[in-house]
């Protein structure tokens, strides 16, 4: 496998479930993101990692909570969501050196009911 | 405020002909990164060209070029020789020296008709 590869690309799930996304990047990237992009809105950056840090948390909800084990891995732990989380998650990687662009997953479209 | 303007939210044009994709930024920073994303239905965010603050002249990929006019904060995504395959959303995207933020605009839908 190369690239960036997320896991499940759909998801429903309702309020009170507890679900997880799963990010894996083959490209020995430093850098790992998790981005939100709803309807008719800017992507929105929830989460960086760098080197397995968390280096921004850009005021994200509780009910969102990522976990970074190791560089090749990223997830985002779901626990009691509301529908207005229904969207569509980006996972990214980038080498980490600036400028760098960002790699991107095909998503994970969440549906909260 | 709004860092990255993407003021056409839809945009089409006809199949071999070129297309103009605006893109407006601000930053106070001196150093920083210009990027253009498409995202086709599928949903994964495709890289397709970067331009420096500091690049002299216009990046070009294949049949993208991007027309950065610094002084206006413009960074607009020109496609010429328009392919079917063309059609998606487009992303224009921002980042800042020394972060690993990557700002995006809203995105403008293009639709290449035969």
């Amino acid at each position: 496998e190369t690239g960036v590869t997320q896991t499940p690309r759909h998801l429903v799930m309702g309020m009170t479930n507890k679900k997880s996304l799963k990010c894996e990047q083959h490209l020995g990237h430093n850098a790992m993101y998790w981005y939100k992009q709803s309807a008719k809105k800017p992507l929105e950056l929830m989460f960086v990692y760098s080197l397995e840090e968390r280096v921004e948390n850009n005021s994200v909800p509780s009910r969102f909570s990522p976990e970074c084990p190791n560089s090749s891995h990223l997830f985002l732990h779901l626990h009691t969501l509301q529908p207005e989380d229904s969207a569509l998650y980006l996972c990214a990687s980038s080498p980490g050196d600036s400028p760098g662009e960002l790699f991107f997953g095909e998503g994970s479209r969440l549906t909260v009911l | 405020a709004q860092k990255i303007t993407q003021t056409q939210p839809g945009m089409f044009v006809q199949e071999k002909e070129a297309v103009t994709l605006d893109c407006t930024y601000d930053t106070s920073d001196q150093s920083y990164g210009l990027f253009w994303y498409k995202q086709p239905s599928s949903g994964e965010m495709i890289f397709l060209i970067y331009q420096g603050s500091y690049d002299e002249q216009n990046a070009t990929e294949g049949r993208y070029s991007l027309n950065f006019q610094k002084a206006r904060k413009s960074a607009n995504l020109v496609i010429s020789a328009s392919q079917l395959g063309d059609s998606a959303m487009y992303f224009c995207a921002m980042r800042e020296i020394n972060t690993d933020k990557l700002i995006f605009g809203t995105g403008t839908r293009l639709q290449v008709f035969p």
